[in-house]
């Protein structure tokens, strides 16, 4: 069975550092990985997602993550924190189910502090 | 503005109660999902729908109802409340499936007393 685990429920970065955020699967298939970021009191919004192709993707605010199949990792990363990024961040994979729903597999999340 | 509407998005109500939790989706996606999110347990996937008339269990199905007579609605059912349904709910569409990327709805933060 897949299984997403990210590790850190809690990081805490200054503002301007480099952001990692830890997410390593478990598929016995090629996956779909995904990066969501929740702020407060808001729904989920998706970051970006790798399916097939390129192994680095980027998506929105600046936020990339690498695909690496050999390590089964996804990690997500940032150059430089800004005091907006504060948020909880999920890792998810997918499953491939009959059909096309490809249920996700959601990692526990990780919440990251932004200190000025 | 392409978007997931949840309603509402506070609700306090009392076990045994019947509630409903609506969702509606602008997007005409055929898939729609209803998860619940709970402190140092994730997001647990409720219930899904396919396409209008098929719906399907997730993983946590117990205690809950829900309906697709449009593709555009997705109402999540509670028939009688209990104390351990009180969560964070979250109604999510996509285009196909969850391998597609989800667009989610604001929440809603229920309590059952």
């Amino acid at each position: 069975a897949q299984s997403v685990t990210q590790l850190g429920s809690h990081v805490s970065v200054s503002e301007g550092a480099l952001v990692l955020l830890r997410c390593n699967y478990s598929s016995s298939v090629p996956p779909y990985l995904f990066w969501y970021v929740q702020y407060p009191n808001q729904g989920l919004q998706l970051l970006l997602k790798y399916t097939t192709g390129a192994t680095l993707v980027k998506g929105i605010n600046g936020f990339e993550a690498e695909f690496k199949k050999s390590e089964t990792s996804f990690h997500l990363t940032k150059p430089s924190a800004h005091m907006s990024d504060a948020a909880e961040y999920f890792c998810a994979v997918s499953e491939d189910n009959a059909g096309n729903n490809r249920k996700l597999i959601w990692g526990l999340g990780t919440s990251l502090a932004v200190n000025p | 503005e392409a978007q997931v509407t949840q309603n509402p998005r506070y609700l306090i109500t009392v076990t045994g109660k019947k509630l409903t939790v609506t969702c509606s989706q602008n997007m005409n996606h055929e898939y729609m999902s209803w998860y619940r999110q709970d402190p140092g347990l994730g997001l647990r996937q409720i219930y899904y729908s396919m396409n209008v008339e098929v719906t399907d269990k997730g993983d946590v199905p117990e205690g809950y109802k829900v309906s697709r007579k449009e593709k555009r609605n997705f109402p999540l059912i509670l028939e009688s409340p209990s104390p351990n349904q009180t969560s964070l709910y979250f109604c999510a569409s996509s285009l196909l499936g969850g391998g597609h990327g989800y667009t989610f709805g604001s929440g809603t933060r229920l309590t059952v007393v």
